[in-house]
């Protein structure tokens, strides 16, 4: 049980264009999702929290209008990159929480961005 | 603010030996969860162990055990009898109150045949 799904695994765009990622919790009711950037031999960065039909919660110097997010149900979140540049390139990484302490990963979606 | 330190950005351990990966954490909360996940090349997270604070008695899931120290801020694992399949990224994470997880930078850990 606990599977979190990532759709799509890879993924290229180009300079400018948008691309969508969808995260989804497959046996569980997610109340809550959480969207990471994890640049090469780095650690999982936060970027948001969505909790379902509620607008996300950003951290610091990420930017909503660029990273837009959707939590439209209990078992889907989707994390949209608008406007992409090279800089966004990076693996990101979904995860999903039911009604307990845990949190259970997606298995990452890899952007490149030309 | 609090803060997760992993000080070791490699180690290295010989098949069937023990190793012991490091983390503190800083925080002036008395309840919180501690996680260590294990990152392989496939990139997809892990959970290796978990200890709640509130809990005297440390973790112990099979190979892995964790030494929680609650005053001391530090929550090292134990991985007993060392597999090539042991071979990741280890991240040491500390879960705040409203489930947001805080990361440590990770211990690479090789493990030599």
């Amino acid at each position: 049980g606990a599977v979190v799904s990532q759709h799509p695994s890879r993924v290229i765009c180009k300079s400018g264009t948008s691309v969508k990622i969808e995260c989804r919790s497959l046996d569980f009711q997610a109340t809550t999702m959480f969207w990471y950037r994890q640049f090469p031999k780095k650690s999982l960065m936060l970027m948001a929290t969505s909790n379902e039909g509620s607008k996300a919660t950003y951290e610091q110097g990420v930017e909503k209008d660029k990273f837009l997010i959707n939590h439209a149900s209990l078992t889907l979140s989707t994390l949209t990159v608008t406007s992409a540049h090279p800089e966004d390139s990076s693996f990101y990484i979904c995860s999903a929480s039911p009604y307990t302490y845990e949190q259970y990963f997606g298995p990452g979606t890899r952007l490149t961005v030309t | 603010a609090q803060t997760v330190t992993q000080s070791q950005p490699e180690m290295s351990v010989q098949e069937a030996e023990t190793v012991t990966l490091s983390c503190t954490y800083d925080t002036s909360e008395s309840d919180y969860y501690l996680f260590w996940y294990k990152q392989p090349p496939s990139r997809q997270m892990i959970l290796v162990i978990r200890q709640e604070a509130y809990k005297q008695q440390n973790a112990t899931e099979n190979r892995f055990s964790v030494n929680f120290q609650k005053a001391a801020k530090s929550f090292s694992l134990k991985i007993s009898d060392s597999q090539l399949g042991d071979a990741a990224m280890y991240f040491c994470a500390y879960r705040q109150g409203t489930y947001k997880y805080i990361f440590g930078t990770g211990t690479r850990l090789k493990v030599l045949a």
